[in-house]
């Protein structure tokens, strides 16, 4: 049962323009979301995170928004940049338990130059 | 420089035969942990460790076996019971307490000859 999911395998979009990454979850229980950039054949690097208490949290050229009631978070990446294309999985824990990250699938962000 | 070590960066593996995965931290991170990827999936947990001596099965940790007798180690085994080994492995830690990011290797590919 896919807890994290993000329903669009991949984006293409025009370098200085916005890139939108979505993301649903379906566990109310996730108190803590997170959101990774993965090159192929590396590991996942963290980008940028957002505790349930908040609804936006920015850093730089990155802003995560999470809206709790339709269980949704997005990242948005302004202005994009060739070197943004990688794949991203957004990834999020339980509010008990272990630290443990339940991943989406992921979307492969392709900006074109 | 801090980071995640993981090795072999490729592994290859007979058939009948167990292999060792190694992963190695200097950020003094208590918490390490033990993910999977296969294509077009996001990253899935075998096991995690919290703390030295101590670790729990994640979501698929049949045919997988780890130890953790110090804290900057946590190697994996991939043992002949694992019926579909092939794939990607992450290994990744992260600090105690509340909303603190895992970081992750590079990655170890197995791959059944």
């Amino acid at each position: 049962d896919q807890q994290v999911k993000q329903n669009s395998p991949s984006l293409s979009v025009q370098e200085g323009r916005i890139s939108i990454l979505n993301c649903d979850y379906t566990n109310s229980m996730f108190d803590y979301f997170l959101w990774y950039k993965k090159y192929p054949a590396e590991g996942p690097t963290f980008l940028i995170s957002i505790s349930s208490i908040k609804d936006k949290n920015e850093d730089g050229r990155f802003t995560v928004f999470l809206n709790k009631s339709a269980k949704h978070l997005s990242l948005h990446i302004v202005p994009s940049q060739p070197g943004d294309s990688a794949v991203y999985f957004c990834a999020a824990r339980r509010r008990t338990g272990a630290n443990n990250l339940f991943f989406g699938t992921g979307t492969r962000l392709t900006v074109i130059p | 420089d801090g980071g995640i070590t993981q090795s072999p960066k490729y592994l290859f593996r007979k058939e009948g035969q167990n292999v060792t995965l190694s992963c190695e931290q200097n950020l003094n991170h208590d918490a390490m942990y033990w993910y999977r990827q296969d294509p077009g999936q996001g990253l899935r947990l075998i096991y995690y460790s919290q703390i030295v001596n101590d670790f729990q099965k994640g979501d698929i940790a049949e045919g997988y076996s780890v130890s953790r007798e110090k804290k900057e180690s946590f190697p994996l085994t991939v043992t002949s019971a694992q019926k579909n080994p092939t794939a990607f492995y992450l290994c990744a830690s992260s600090s105690q307490g509340s909303n603190q990011p895992q970081h992750f290797g590079d990655g170890t590919r197995l791959s059944i000859l």
